[in-house]
């Protein structure tokens, strides 16, 4: 069975430190990972996909798939990145473009 | 394009009642995915539903829920006889087809259901 693991709910950094928010997944087919951003009620926005290989707002996460993980990174963290970031895994061979989600990590960058 | 569309944003319903949340997906989309978001908790896959079809309801709880996309019009998500636990942020989200590599599925804004 799939499953999407972010180890931490939260996450504090001091702007311009840099972050890393984790992401361990367990899949037995080829996976398609994404990282989805939710700013305060809002609807969740397509941050990265590992496809693309493209950093947005400065972020980027990389799959190692010995490691079964994709952690996203900044190396400078804003005041306005502070979000709930979620991990997804799309299983393609099964149901559409069905994500599993990760519980999520919020992310709290202190002035 | 709009979007995906879902309304109402906000619904109060009182134990018992029912809840009727819409989802209209991007112009072109014709698959649509429902995720229940409880407090404090991430996002569960409910539903995919194309046209006319369930195709997956593997997330949906067996009683009281259910789940419809028409030939026209919206999808909806259908609640009857709310309780308490029920209350929770629901999201949907749509893509264009299916099985191809790189595809993206684009999220609603969400609907609150508090039920009281």
């Amino acid at each position: 069975a799939q499953r999407v693991t972010q180890p931490e709910k939260l996450l504090s950094v001091f702007k311009g430190a840099p972050v890393e928010l984790k992401c361990n997944y367990s899949y037995s087919g080829s996976p398609e990972l994404f990282w989805y951003v939710q700013y305060s009620r809002q609807r969740l926005q397509l941050l990265l996909r590992h496809i693309s290989r493209e950093s947005i707002k400065g972020f980027t996460a990389d799959l190692n798939k010995g490691e079964t993980s994709f952690h996203l990174k900044k190396p400078f963290a804003q005041e306005e990145d502070s979000a709930m970031y979620y991990c997804a895994l799309s299983q393609l061979e099964t149901s559409g473009s069905r994500l599993t989600f990760g519980e999520g990590t919020q992310l709290t960058v202190n002035p | 394009n709009a979007g995906v569309m879902q309304n109402p944003r906000h619904l109060v319903r009182r134990r018992g009642q029912e809840a009727r949340l819409r989802c209209s997906p991007m112009k072109g989309h014709s698959h649509v995915y429902w995720y229940r978001q409880l407090p404090e908790e991430g996002l569960k896959f409910m539903v995919y539903l194309q046209k006319e079809n369930i195709i997956d309801e593997s997330g949906m709880p067996k009683e009281r829920f259910s789940a419809e996309f028409p030939k026209e019009g919206p999808s909806i998500l259908r609640i009857q006889q709310v309780v308490r636990g029920d209350s929770a942020a629901y999201f949907c989200a749509s893509s264009p087809r299916t099985g191809t590599s790189g595809n993206t599925i684009y999220f609603g804004e969400g609907s609150w259901l508090t039920v009281v």
